[in-house]
């Protein structure tokens, strides 16, 4: 079964602006994963958030974390057309991964 | 470098007929293995994972089955296929302690007719 939730499940904006994307789970967790997919390919590692971190920053991506909500969001600042791909958040158990139902975003040029 | 390795890319089979995917994993040992399946437009769907050879957990009953005859291979497998079978199969790998993220094939498109 799913664990994470991302709304919106589709997001649309143009170049320059930022996308938002929301991740909800319900249990306890390790860390939480945001991951990248391109059409019809595998999915691309971005960014990790352990349990005991609110916030993290790389590049143009910043996530954080609410445990108390179990909740995260991933920013994407300044989009490009490039980051056009769906988005999804995955919560890391000691073996399992479960993934959520992802954000398709759309980066208009 | 790790590598992962899926095939085939795409696959058509009809109703009925059985199905094995390979997916493979260079430059590590003892990896944790992940088969995902993912309808059209929708997340993935845990189907296996494995810790260690021999060592299957099913998380979904269905007519899928998973194997690990090797550290490094890891094989989904169907005895007869149903239409509802078709997806997009995901293998992914990462390692088995510590901090760890996936790293995931390129995917398999399974069509059942």
């Amino acid at each position: 079964s799913q664990q994470g939730e991302e709304d919106p499940q589709a997001l649309s904006i143009q170049e320059g602006e930022n996308a938002t994307m929301n991740c909800s789970y319900k249990t306890s967790i390790n860390n939480l994963q945001w991951y990248r997919q391109n059409s019809g390919r595998g999915l691309v590692h971005l960014i990790l958030i352990r349990s005991n971190e609110r916030e993290k920053h790389s590049g143009r991506l910043r996530v954080t974390l609410d445990t108390s909500k179990k909740s995260s969001s991933l920013l994407i600042t300044a989009s490009r057309a490039a980051d056009t791909a769906s988005y999804f958040c995955a919560t890391d158990a000691e073996h399992d991964m479960r993934f959520g139902a992802g954000t398709r975003l759309t980066v208009k040029p | 470098s790790q590598t992962i390795h899926q095939w085939p890319a795409t696959l058509v089979q009809p109703v009925g007929s059985p199905l094995s995917l390979e997916c493979t994993v260079e430059g590590t040992s003892n990896p944790n293995l992940y088969w995902y399946r993912q309808a059209a437009g929708r997340g993935l769907q845990l189907l296996f994972y494995s810790v260690g050879i021999g060592q299957i957990s099913s998380e979904v009953p269905q007519n899928l089955s998973a194997s690990r005859p090797q550290d490094r291979q890891f094989i989904l497998s169907s005895k007869k296929l149903l239409l509802s079978d078709s997806g997009f199969y995901l293998c992914a790998w990462r390692v088995g302690r510590g901090i760890r993220w996936a790293f995931f094939g390129q995917g398999t498109r399974l069509t059942v007719v």
